[in-house]
């Protein structure tokens, strides 16, 4: 089975702070993506950063970017200088590449950036 | 506009009333999904299709149908609506190589009475 975790439902960040946002996946397949996406209040689904299994480097998307770390099946999100639009709930989700495959989310973490 | 479209967005009716929530998308993807989203449980995946005549259950399949018979439209189906049923529902696009990114449609809010 596959499966997506994440543990904090609820995060707070102080304004231009950076954040960590805690995910961690079990798989078998050796082949395999990670996605973060963000959900604002107004309830769209917004795709922030991908990282496949086989990258070498870290993926990076202006102040998203992913510390994956393959051993401990740990895929965090880091936000760097927080703005208050990054409150949002975020959600971690996985797929096996290039199969065309089932996806599977975590339950979200709840961000709130404090002025 | 590249767009994921969910008819309608909120349904209010009643348990044992078929109903049928539309989506189509304009991006020519081969992948559409169907997720459920309920408070505390995360997003989970009711079928997903990976192009016209093929879907696969996920997750979270009972109590659902879908059909894929033109590539730009994947509807979902609850012939007999329960109040389990009750939740936020999204429908997803995406190409077929795994590290693309899905494109969500806005939601449809339904409630079973």
């Amino acid at each position: 089975a596959q499966k997506i975790t994440q543990t904090q439902p609820g995060m707070f960040v102080q304004e231009k702070e950076a954040v960590t946002l805690d995910c961690t996946y079990d798989t078998s397949d050796p082949s395999y993506g990670l996605f973060w996406y963000k959900q604002p209040s107004s309830g769209e689904m917004i795709f922030l950063i991908y990282q496949g299994s086989y990258d070498q480097q870290n993926a990076t998307e202006g102040r998203y970017s992913l510390n994956f770390q393959k051993a401990r099946k740990s895929a965090n999100l880091v936000i760097s200088a927080s703005q208050l639009g990054d409150s949002a709930m975020y959600f971690c989700a996985m797929s096996p590449p290039n199969t065309g495959n089932q996806f599977y989310f975590g339950t979200g973490t709840s961000l709130t950036v404090i002025p | 506009e590249a767009q994921v479209t969910q008819n309608p967005r909120y349904l209010i009716t009643v348990t044992g009333k078929k109903l049928t929530v539309t989506c189509s998308q304009n991006m020519n993807h081969e992948y559409m999904s169907w997720y459920r989203q309920d408070p505390g449980l995360g997003l989970r995946q009711i079928y997903y299709s990976m192009n016209v005549e093929v879907t696969d259950k996920g997750d979270v399949p009972e109590g659902y149908k879908v059909s894929r018979k033109e590539k730009r439209n994947f509807p979902l189906i609850l012939e007999s609506p329960s109040p389990n049923q009750t939740s936020l529902y999204f429908c997803a696009s995406s190409y077929i190589q795994g590290n693309q990114p899905q494109h969500f449609g806005d939601g449809t809010r339904l409630s079973i009475l």
